[in-house]
């Protein structure tokens, strides 16, 4: 088993729709997450931290259930612009990132 | 610099053929971390430095790859005698420090070096 868990997709939703993405992680000593996205095979760029809290960024949020170890991500009002792969990503000791496998959005007109 | 700059874009080498890959951290940046992304976007840890001292080495493969952070240069990975596996991306991030906040730890990311081992 994966340490970090994703839906791969592919997700194909119209312009304007509202989508949420989960992930959860077996590593209970994790020690933040982040979600990243990639697109077309380049690097990853972070798009928020995640906080037990839940932050907004835009249109995005970002929710973490540390009893769960659940994480998730939601995207309202998607643009065409949003399609990318969308990486979970635990910190773990020694600053190292575990990711992972991705989910795919496609936003489509 | 202000962005991970990594050399070269594309690498080939032949099976059995040395491959040396280089990363400049962002000015300042005292981590420098090598991930390994292969199909279907597994990417696998491979080492870390602080500084010039190997921080973490848990994921390199212990028989041809080696790394180095020498001062005031670029970091170096390097493949001895390539395997067909070893193809994949190879991405480059630095992180300011080592911190309880995520400001500190958050891992800014170079373009990668694409390995075509053939």
């Amino acid at each position: 088993r994966k340490e970090v868990e994703q839906d791969p997709g592919p997700f194909n939703v119209p312009e304007g729709a509202t989508v949420a993405f989960n992930c959860t992680y077996s590593n209970s000593a994790s020690q933040s997450f982040f979600w990243y996205r990639q697109d077309c095979r380049k690097e990853p760029k972070l798009l928020m931290s995640v906080y037990s809290s839940g932050n907004e960024d835009g249109r995005f949020t970002a929710q973490l259930n540390r009893a769960s170890q659940y994480i998730s991500l939601l995207i309202r009002d998607s643009k065409l612009s949003d399609s990318a792969t969308y990486l979970c990503v635990a910190l773990n000791a020694g600053n190292m990132l575990t990711f992972g496998g991705g989910t795919r959005l496609m936003v489509k007109p | 610099g202000e962005e991970v700059a990594q050399t070269p874009k594309h690498l080939v080498r032949g099976e059995g053929q040395k491959a040396k890959l280089y990363c400049a951290p962002i000015k300042g940046h005292s981590y420098v971390f090598w991930y390994q992304q292969v199909l279907k976007n597994e990417f696998k840890f491979l080492i870390s430095f602080q500084n010039e001292n190997v921080f973490d080495e848990t994921g390199m493969p212990k028989e041809r790859f080696s790394a180095k952070c020498l001062p005031n240069s670029p970091c170096s990975l390097e493949i001895q005698a390539t395997k067909l596996e070893d193809s994949a991306v190879y991405f480059c991030a630095s992180s300011r420090n080592r911190g309880r906040g995520s400001s500190y730890n958050e891992q800014f990311f170079g373009p990668g070096t694409r390995l075509t081992v053939l």
